[in-house]
């Protein structure tokens, strides 16, 4: 089975730019999770969605910061203007069954904002 | 709102030691979480534990959940140079939110 696909793997951007990042969970999974990774803040919540619906957002940074998904196979996390604070990799996980704790991580976007 | 403190930050040892590294909370949480990172990758999951108490083992590893459900700690016996890596630990509250540490970075020397 596949697992959760990312998309770009690497993206480089000046500031000021739209950036979407693209995320397809594994089939059948209910919840879908964004992370951003840095090294000074480690692994942050931004957002989480079951069956589709937003349920807790208070991770976006600001109002840049936006997340949909429009189906169960699908979601993207885009930031409008990007800043070179923003240079992360942004991890899209989804699970199953939560009562396990366990969530299945993409490969991550690599984003960099010139 | 809800953060976890993982310790220590990185860790630099020698293949074949023991590692110990720990998790502590202001908050209680219903699960604990230990995952690995591999560079390059997402995280994948060690271990959960659902119960205060509860002492589980994956192989090597070994994991517990503090009895005042604030703590865990991941214990690698006879590290091996594929343990390199990040190890994060989670908790998971109410929602289902799951809550990740800022990671603890091992290096396995030569």
């Amino acid at each position: 089975d596949a697992g959760v696909i990312q998309s770009p793997r690497h993206e480089v951007t000046e500031m000021g730019q739209e950036v979407t990042l693209r995320c397809k969970p594994i089939s059948g999974h209910d919840y879908l999770f964004w992370y951003r990774q840095t090294m000074m803040r480690g692994l942050e919540l931004l957002i989480y969605f079951n069956n589709n619906v937003p349920i807790d957002d208070s991770g976006m940074p600001e109002d840049r910061f936006s997340a949909k998904m429009p189906n169960a196979s699908f979601s993207t996390l885009k930031i409008q203007p990007s800043e070179p604070r923003d240079s992360a990799v942004y991890f899209c996980a989804s699970s199953g069954d939560l009562n396990t704790g366990e969530l299945f991580f993409g490969e991550g976007s690599r984003l960099t904002v010139l | 709102g809800q953060q976890l403190n993982q310790s220590p930050q990185s860790m630099f040892i020698q293949e074949g030691e023991d590692v110990s590294m720990n998790c502590t909370s202001s908050s209680i949480f219903n699960t604990w979480l230990w995952y690995k990172q591999d560079p390059g990758e997402g995280p994948v999951l060690l271990i959960a534990l659902y119960k205060a108490g509860e002492l589980t083992s994956n192989g090597r590893l070994t994991a517990q959940f503090g009895i005042t459900r604030k703590d865990s700690f991941l214990n690698i016996s006879a590290s091996i140079p594929s343990d390199v890596g990040i190890y994060f630990c989670a908790g998971q509250g109410m929602h289902d939110k799951i809550i990740f540490g800022k990671g603890t970075r091992l290096h396995i020397l030569p």
